[in-house]
């Protein structure tokens, strides 16, 4: 069974810095998609960025960019100029190709202080 | 307007009522799901819905019973909860379950059980 790891539960940042959020994650299929959803306080989760596994180029989607290390079986995510709308729980999720639904992880909270 | 639409987004129950949480979606997808969201722990995915049938049931207590009389809605029926169920209560929805894993979350149901 694919599990997913976030070691991290909580996380602080100053704003305008860079933060970076830690996943592992165990599958022994080869073809697959990672994911990165955050879930503000009282709003709805939505996808932060995606990566798919056969694709060796690192995500990135304006501040947001992952480090895929897919040897190592780690996708991290990283936020640069952090900003307090940031603040939020993230979650890393893993889906082999062609089978949804996601596995999530535990989830990192984390805080963008002022 | 959200793509998810749940409701109510709190509810507060005895062990013995009977409620139902709804969940619509508004992006012309085919698969819905519902995610038991608790503290500390990993979204746990209870069902899945393809096309109005349901696809997964991952272990869940009979005290939960979901239905899809379309496409657009899910809901979720509850009765003789226990204080433990008392989670965030999440609906999604994707394309199709074949596709790459995106989900589209609803902003979820806040259920306490007394």
């Amino acid at each position: 069974a694919q599990t997913v790891t976030q070691s991290q539960p909580e996380m602080s940042v100053q704003e305008a810095e860079t933060v970076t959020l830690s996943c592992t994650y165990d599958t022994s299929e080869s073809n697959y998609y990672l994911f990165w959803y955050k879930q503000p306080p009282s709003r709805q989760m939505i996808l932060v960025i995606r990566q798919e596994a056969y694709k060796q180029q690192n995500a990135t989607e304006n501040r947001f960019s992952v480090n895929f290390q897919k040897a190592a079986k780690s996708f991290s995510l990283k936020i640069s100029d952090s900003q307090l709308g940031d603040t939020a729980m993230y979650f890393c999720a893993f889906s082999y190709s062609g089978n949804t639904p996601l596995v999530f992880g535990k989830g990192t909270r984390l805080s963008v202080i002022a | 307007e959200t793509g998810v639409t749940q409701t109510p987004r709190h509810l507060v129950m005895g062990m013995t009522n009977k409620k139902s949480l709804k969940c619509e979606q508004h992006l012309g997808h085919n698969a819905m799901y519902w995610y038991k969201q608790s503290a500390k722990k990993p979204l746990e995915l209870m069902f899945v819905y393809n096309f109005k049938e349901q696809t997964e049931n991952n272990s869940v207590p009979s005290r939960f019973s979901p239905e899809c009389p379309n496409s657009s809605h899910l809901f979720l029926h509850l009765h003789t909860l226990q204080p433990e169920d008392s989670a965030l209560y999440l609906c999604a929805s994707s394309q199709d379950p074949e596709g790459s894993g995106e989900l589209f979350f609803g902003e979820g149901s806040r259920l306490t059980v007394l």
